[in-house]
């Protein structure tokens, strides 16, 4: 089946630690994103990439890193550098052209130790 | 920048019953409009998409409909279901490849 997957559901990270949260999609979509999920707040952009080999910042990139070396992966480093990381994180993909759906994984929860 | 505004934050309606949620933005220079639901510790599943052009979008006993001009648009669930009980968030699309997410509503659907 075509779909978005996240791994791992949870991920637990000590202080000063980086981790990385994968997003996989087989739908043969160009534009790929990572959002960010808090208690009462909507969701927010941390990065996007429209076409493999080109990222762009979202509204809140500071502390992350992304990479889309392939098409079909987008993965998303929470660095050290990111005071506040606990969250859920959603990725998403959509095809690279106006008015299109966006599918999202089923997300990433992120909990700091 | 965009802001993007959900009422009522949260809502309980017996099943049965006809009921609408509210979804506002600022700027309405966007490209289209979507309503999602989220289901708890789950990611996003899209609703409807309204393209700027368009006033409104059915799926089954969902009906959304868009007023660009005066930045609102609403999210009409009919018959409501115990199944519905979700949050809804809508989201604009605006220049850049930007998406802006509501805060969304919760709602409950009591049997």
């Amino acid at each position: 089946d075509g779909g978005i997957t996240q791994s791992p559901k949870y991920l637990f990270r000590k202080e000063g630690q980086n981790v990385t949260l994968s997003c996989e999609q087989n739908l043969n979509h160009d534009a790929m994103y990572w959002y960010r999920q808090d208690p009462g707040q909507g969701l927010r952009l941390i990065y996007y990439s429209q076409i493999v080999n080109d990222f762009q910042k979202g509204d809140i990139a500071e502390g992350y890193s992304v990479s889309r070396e392939k098409k079909e992966s987008f993965p998303l480093t929470v660095t050290s550098a990111q005071k506040n990381p606990t969250a859920f994180y959603l990725c998403a993909s959509s095809i690279d052209r106006r008015s299109e759906t966006q599918y999202f994984g089923p997300g990433t929860r992120l909990l700091v130790l | 920048k965009q802001e993007v505004t959900q009422i009522p934050a949260a809502l309980s309606v017996p099943e049965g019953e006809n009921l609408v949620l509210n979804c506002s933005f600022t700027d309405s220079a966007i490209y289209n409009l979507q309503w999602f639901r989220q289901d708890p510790g789950k990611g996003l599943t899209s609703l409807l998409l309204i393209q700027s052009s368009q006033r409104e979008q059915t799926s089954g006993r969902l009906n959304a409909s868009l007023d660009k001009s005066s930045g609102r648009s609403t999210l009409y669930i009919a018959a409501s279901q115990p199944g519905d009980s979700a949050t809804y968030l809508c989201a604009v699309e605006g220049a850049g490849n930007q998406f802006y997410f509501g805060t969304g509503t919760s709602l409950t659907v009591i049997p």
